[in-house]
């Protein structure tokens, strides 16, 4: 089974910072990795899939990179509407999610 | 417009078997490379996947579930279900589908989820 690890699970940023967020895998997927958004109360969101293609409708200030065990999200310019859980997702083998990463204003 | 709407019992008791019904519009799970799968999230926890079912009818199983799963899907691939057997209070979460349209891309449009309680 593939893992995913967030070891980080809350970042405190402030609005205007650029935050970046950190997954890892246990076993090389390439680039079949995917970031996904959530607000409380929400449905999941997909922004970004093959580490760094952003969905349509995601804005250009969220950034996806890496490949093979390593990748990150970074969210530029910090707004209120980005304050959420960011969870990464490996799709190589079926598909398995990390634990998620919460964001919150200091 | 691409939709899917998740529906369930909201409550059932231990060691039932749990249906789920994920009805979508805007797409055709009859086109190739089309998939839909289950995922869950129980409360305050991250998602895991369950179960999918692709364009050819072709169906595929989380390893940790797999023998209390069975994933389907209506003639006019309007519709997937999903059942759980034999469920207990861990399987308390709520019950999200969700669709990928193509190989090499992952879940673009999701349902709203629908919550599911497990207690006698």
């Amino acid at each position: 089974d593939i893992q995913m690890t967030q070891a980080t699970s809350f970042l405190s940023t402030s609005l205007g910072d650029h935050v970046t967020i950190n997954c890892r895998s246990n076993k090389d997927i390439n680039k079949y990795l995917a970031w996904v958004q959530q607000k409380p109360g929400k449905a999941p969101r997909m922004l970004i899939h093959f580490a760094s293609t952003l969905l349509p409708g995601v804005p250009a200030k969220l950034e996806g990179s890496g490949s093979g065990t390593d990748f990150s999200l970074t969210v530029r310019n910090m707004e209120s509407q980005d304050i959420a859980m960011y969870y990464c997702l490996q799709y190589s083998e079926q598909y398995t999610f990390g634990a998620g990463t919460k964001l919150e204003l200091k | 417009q691409v939709t899917l709407k998740e529906s369930g019992p909201g409550m059932l008791q231990p060691s039932k078997t749990l249906s789920l019904t994920c009805s979508f519009s805007g797409f055709s799970l009859s086109t190739s490379g089309m998939v839909v799968s289950w995922i869950r999230q129980p409360s305050g926890k991250s998602l895991e996947w369950l179960a999918a079912i692709d364009w050819d009818g072709d169906k595929y199983y989380n390893p940790s579930l797999k023998s209390r799963l069975t994933v389907s899907k209506d003639t006019s691939n309007t519709q997937v279900f999903l059942k759980i057997t034999s469920v207990d209070t861990a399987d308390t979460a709520t019950y999200y589908c969700a669709r990928r349209r193509s190989p090499g891309t992952s879940f673009d449009y999701w349902g709203q989820g629908v919550m599911v309680t497990v207690s006698s």
